[in-house]
């Protein structure tokens, strides 16, 4: 089995609304990343955690807060988005992130829409 | 410099034909993996097929393949017997092997959409 799933699949918030998303895996896996992808460009990554500890931030502004709960759960807080930011937002996991094989496996994504 | 680059924008084949998407990639790191991923409309980015660099033979899964040109530096996705559901946006990525940990950092192209035609 190798599902991730990611809730909502689509969400609309105004700017000053305050949301999360949510990325649940129960492979094992202990490298979780948030990716963000505009329409026709590939993803870029945004955070790695790895043993829930966040390794890699890619200067995403402070706007955006990821949280790893425990190794299973990843979170992505959204508060006082722009509306820039309307994007599919991924997650993926992997077993860990030293190996060259390590595939990553991806969620569905939630669809942002920021009014 | 892109470390993966997909000339390709669009590629159109009809049912049942091959189908190569070209990838070529830059790393002077002797240890890299490349992966091929598969992106529909929908969004999900699904996992085809994984080459590492010390792989001796070109990996094969079911219809997909990939012709790894290591002194080119090409990873090409060969798609055999197209079929209707394999329309969608491919991208090939990388992994470097830098200090023996690349912390998961992915590089991906800018991807190729492939049309399936009856």
């Amino acid at each position: 089995d190798t599902e991730v799933t990611q809730t909502p699949k689509h969400l609309v918030m105004g700017m000053t609304n305050k949301k999360s998303l949510k990325c649940e895996q129960h492979m094992g896996h202990r490298a979780m990343y948030w990716y963000k992808q505009k329409a026709k460009k590939p993803p870029e990554l945004m955070f790695v955690y790895s043993y829930e500890k966040l390794s890699i931030n890619e200067s995403v502004p402070s706007r955006f807060s990821p949280e790893c709960p425990n190794s299973s759960l990843l979170n992505l807080h959204l508060h006082a988005l722009q509306p820039e930011d309307s994007a599919l937002y991924l997650c993926a996991s992997s077993f860990g992130t030293s190996r060259m094989s390590e595939t990553q496996y991806f969620g569905p994504g939630t669809r942002l829409l920021v009014l | 410099a892109q470390k993966i680059t997909q000339t390709q924008p669009g590629m159109f084949v009809q049912e049942k034909e091959a189908v190569t998407l070209d990838c070529t990639y830059d790393t002077s790191d002797p240890s890299y993996g490349l992966f091929w991923y598969k992106q529909p409309s929908s969004g999900e980015m699904i996992f085809l097929i994984y080459q590492g660099s010390y792989d001796q033979q070109n990996a094969t899964e079911g219809r997909y393949s990939l012709n790894f040109q290591k002194a080119r530096k090409s990873a090409n996705l060969v798609i055999s017997a197209s079929q209707l559901g394999d329309s969608a946006m491919y991208f090939c990525a990388m992994r470097e092997g830098i200090g023996g940990s690349t912390l998961g950092r992915l590089y991906f192209g800018r991807g190729t959409q492939l049309t399936v035609w009856p």
